[in-house]
């Protein structure tokens, strides 16, 4: 089954505690990419990935970092996160070029900071 | 880069006929706009994708004007189901911006 899993799905965890939602998709493709969806914010964009080493920032990329080593892999990094990234993360990927075609998101990983 | 402005929401009735405009900001000329639904506790899901005139598939039909710059989103005869937030995307490449999203309440 096509698909992209994240995990972990719920976490809660305190101010400076560095931790890694991984997203991993098995459709072969190119382009990742991570969100963030707040109230009233809808979903905003927080790093994108065209390809494996190919990485660049979203639309709000402070305090996160990403990487893409494997193809499939693409995970999130929080080095010390603070209680503004409380949010809704979504993984999603896609065919990579210009390819137009739809976006696969995951299930999400609800994270509360305190 | 497009930026789009919804709604935040409708209401309808299960049976109607219901039409979601979005309205996007300096579209660029390759931007395809996409149409995507999201319930609760769920990641967005694609509903249909166009970049002029009319599209149709199976759920859903898009109406692009020609000066592209709104769409509609048409959903024939809804049911409770169809509750949703609804988001409307322009562009299609890197840098991906969804609008807040319109959120549909069918009622019986």
């Amino acid at each position: 089954e096509a698909q992209v899993t994240q995990n972990p799905r719920y976490l809660i965890t305190v101010t400076g505690k560095k931790l890694t939602v991984t997203c991993s998709q098995n459709m072969n493709h190119e382009y990742m990419s991570w969100y963030r969806q707040d109230p009233g914010l809808g979903l905003r964009q927080i790093y994108y990935s065209m390809n494996v080493e190919v990485t660049d920032k979203g639309d709000v990329p402070e305090g996160y970092k990403v990487s893409r080593k494997e193809k499939r892999n693409f995970p999130l990094i929080l080095e010390s996160p603070s209680p503004n990234q409380t949010s809704l993360y979504f993984c999603a990927s896609r065919r990579g070029g210009l390819d137009t075609g739809e976006l696969f998101f995951g299930e999400g990983s609800r994270l509360t900071v305190l | 880069l497009a930026k789009t402005t919804q709604p935040i929401s409708m209401d309808s009735y299960e049976g109607q006929e219901v039409n979601i405009t979005c309205s996007h900001n300096n579209i660029a000329t390759n931007d395809y706009i996409t149409w995507y639904q999201q319930f609760p506790s769920q990641g967005p899901r694609f509903i249909i994708q166009g970049y002029k005139t009319k599209v149709t598939n199976e759920v859903a039909s898009l109406f692009i004007p020609a000066d592209r710059k709104s769409s509609t989103l048409s959903l024939p005869r809804v049911s409770l189901s169809d509750t949703a937030v609804y988001y409307c995307l322009g562009g299609a490449t890197n840098k991906l911006i969804f609008g807040t999203g319109t959120l549909l309440a069918v009622q019986p």
